[in-house]
């Protein structure tokens, strides 16, 4: 069974871009999360989508959006880079509604210079 | 809002030695689940141990074991047998029906030779 997948491996950026990434849950998952994991730290929750609606978002500023497909595969856009979003942004994948074990992917590594 | 404590930033083991982790943690639900995940210096992220809190007796998988004290909304991980691929970050996790997960801060495991 294939795990959660991320997209890409590694984000080179400017300020002031955009930049996407993406993320595939396992297969008969319905919710994804997203972290954002700076050097070193804990994981600071971003969103939870669950059945294509955004289910909760993290305390980030509006720059910080996402959504999910139908096939629920998920993406998160990050507008007007900024030096600080710099980090290791992680997707999870579980069963619906929380509660169970959430399976994480490797990360993208978004570099912002 | 639920919270996640981890009171150690940073732990040692002598290999072959045992050590425990610390978490406490903060809900004013009755049915939750508790975690251990552990992040590697390769960064993929992977359960340890679940706990769920209906349940009295304390988890167990091979030569890790959880100390969970409802009561007091502990929830330690006891290491036995160290080994060098236990080297790594350690972060403690709730979740209940509904809700996000919430992640502890982490703790920094070395296993000293």
């Amino acid at each position: 069974e294939a795990g959660v997948t991320q997209s890409p491996t590694h984000l080179i950026k400017t300020r002031g871009q955009q930049a996407t990434l993406r993320c595939s849950p396992i297969s008969g998952h319905t919710s994804v999360y997203w972290y954002q994991q700076a050097l070193g730290l804990g994981l600071q929750f971003l969103l939870w989508y669950d059945e294509g609606e955004e289910r909760n978002r993290g305390n980030f500023p509006p720059r910080f959006s996402g959504r999910q497909f139908p096939n629920y595969s998920s993406e998160l856009n990050v507008n007007a880079l900024e030096l600080e979003d710099s980090a290791l942004y992680l997707c999870a994948s579980s069963l619906a509604l929380a509660l169970n074990e959430q399976f994480f992917g490797p990360g993208t590594r978004l570099t912002v210079l | 809002a639920q919270t996640v404590t981890q009171s150690q930033p940073e732990m040692s083991v002598q290999e072959a030695e045992t050590v425990t982790l610390s978490c406490t943690y903060d809900t004013s639900e009755s049915d939750y689940y508790l975690f251990w995940y552990k992040q590697p210096p390769s960064r993929q992220m992977i359960l340890v141990i679940r706990q769920e809190a209906y349940k009295q007796q304390n988890a167990t998988e091979n030569r890790f074991s959880v100390n969970f004290q409802k009561a007091a909304k502990s929830f330690s991980l006891k290491i036995s047998d160290s080994q060098l691929g236990d080297a790594a970050m350690y972060f403690c996790a709730y979740s209940s029906y509904g809700q996000n997960f919430v992640f502890g801060p982490g703790t920094r495991l070395s296993v000293l030779p």
